[in-house]
């Protein structure tokens, strides 16, 4: 079946530290690649997104490439701050189908002053 | 616009008891899906609701059940609670097949 797999957390950084968090997938078709941020005690905010292969998706200075060969949405940010402590989610949604979200396990991110 | 708005924000009952949660959705989407955010599973798709249709279903028992109204607010119900029920229950709408807009979620705690 459709999963994502994301790398293991938590994750604590220094401000101004170049951050990434790898996301891989598996889907039988062909599908769209997210990531949504989750602050405390709060719904989940979509980050960025991308809809095909080699799309970048970008926002607030978050990147992430979906590449098809890899199968992988990692996301970056050069230089995190402290207001970026959260936890990230990556998840995929296939177009044809079953329109749901298959998440990963989501990653904590701390940043520390 | 306003965003999806879920209510109630916090819940606690009682095993056994049953409990109604309400979404409604951004103006002109009328997709809804729910989801249950626990500790230990993450985020699992209950289901989906279309123009008042369950399109898709996720893995849980039939105790969890939900309907679309012809405005496309959604409501999902939850029958004999467990204690395992606790959760974060989160609705989002979509207008089309991409990305979906959560709502902040139900915190409902079964004591």
């Amino acid at each position: 079946g459709d999963s994502v797999t994301q790398m293991e957390g938590p994750v604590t950084l220094s401000e101004e530290a170049f951050l990434t968090i790898n996301c891989t997938y598996t889907a039988t078709g062909y599908p769209s690649l997210f990531w949504y941020v989750q602050y405390p005690g709060e719904g989940l905010q979509l980050l960025l997104k991308a809809t095909k292969a080699d799309d970048k998706g970008s926002n607030k200075g978050f990147e992430a490439t979906y590449r098809k060969e890899t199968t992988s949405f990692h996301l970056e940010k050069g230089s995190v701050q402290v207001s970026d402590s959260a936890v990230y989610f990556c998840a995929l949604s296939l177009i044809q189908g079953a329109q749901k979200l298959v998440f990963g396990q989501g990653t904590r991110l701390t940043i520390n002053p | 616009k306003a965003g999806v708005t879920q209510t109630p924000r916090y819940l606690i009952k009682t095993r056994g008891q049953q409990v109604t949660l309400s979404c409604s959705p951004i103006s002109g989407h009328r997709s809804v899906s729910w989801y249950q955010q626990t500790p230990g599973q993450g985020l699992q798709f209950l289901f989906e609701y279309f123009s008042e249709t369950q399109r898709n279903k996720g893995n849980f028992p039939g105790r969890f059940s939900g309907r679309q109204f012809s405005n496309s607010r959604s409501e999902m119900n939850v029958s004999t609670l467990e204690l395992g029920d606790s959760a974060l229950y989160l609705c989002a709408s979509r207008s089309g097949p991409t990305e979906a807009f959560f709502g902040q979620g139900t915190r409902l705690t079964v004591v």
